[in-house]
């Protein structure tokens, strides 16, 4: 069966700090990777999503992925208390390019002032 | 940006009753949408993949003449919660895909179903 796993926290990070967000994901076939921020009540917001293995950055925020080690993470650098959200972790659904991905539980994330 | 839009926000209906909920991606053409049912406290859970001009494919034990699904324009699907009972109370979110090769999934803002 075809997982995406996340600690489902609570993550604690004080007002500046850098938070790390982690996602394991179990096909080896998954190209694409998403982070959304959910915040209670709403919606998922897309944060950034990345294909190939490495870093890339956009603002505060880094994703990171290792296909080897089928590991993709999300840094958010400086931290605000307006960050303390759910963070879902999302993998493509191989074989073939239909969009569908699988999302993780989520990361709950608290950023004290 | 992708802007997709759901309608209603939120409804609250009698059990046994039919409830419409539409999403609509706003400034692009989506061939594929998605409806995710979300409880409290849950992460969302894909119900079935709509497309434009054909089925909608569903997700082992969603019941399909429960959950119907119309995909009829570019910009349009709808999800007709049929027959509907408190069970089904759950937070409906829509999501529509950018076909600008990435892929990416934009969600709309989400329908608080209660059922009475």
């Amino acid at each position: 069966q075809k997982e995406v796993e996340q600690n489902s926290g609570p993550l604690s990070v004080p007002e500046g700090a850098i938070a790390s967000l982690n996602c394991t994901y179990s096909d080896r076939g998954s190209q694409s990777f998403f982070w959304y921020r959910q915040y209670s009540g709403k919606s998922p917001e897309l944060i950034m999503f990345i294909y190939s293995n490495g870093d890339k950055e956009d603002g505060r925020f880094t994703a990171q992925l290792n296909k080897a080690s089928q590991y993709v993470s999300l840094l958010i650098r400086d931290s605000q208390p307006s960050d303390s959200a759910t963070y879902l972790c999302a993998v493509n659904v191989p074989p073939g390019n239909t969009g569908k991905l699988i999302f993780g539980q989520g990361t709950t994330l608290q950023v004290k002032p | 940006g992708a802007v997709v839009s759901q309608h209603p926000s939120r409804v609250i209906c009698k059990s046994g009753t039919s409830v419409k909920i539409e999403c609509r991606s706003l400034d692009f053409q989506a061939t594929t949408m998605f409806w995710y049912r979300q409880f409290p406290k849950q992460s969302l859970m894909l119900m079935a993949t709509s497309n434009e001009g054909s089925k909608a494919t569903y997700e082992q034990g969603v019941e399909k003449d429960k959950f119907l699904i119309n995909h009829a324009s570019l910009t349009l699907s709808t999800l007709t919660v049929t027959s509907a009972h408190p069970e089904d109370s759950s937070f409906y979110i829509c999501s529509a895909i950018r076909t600008d090769g990435t892929d990416t999934q934009y969600f709309g803002p989400g329908t608080r179903l209660t059922v009475l």
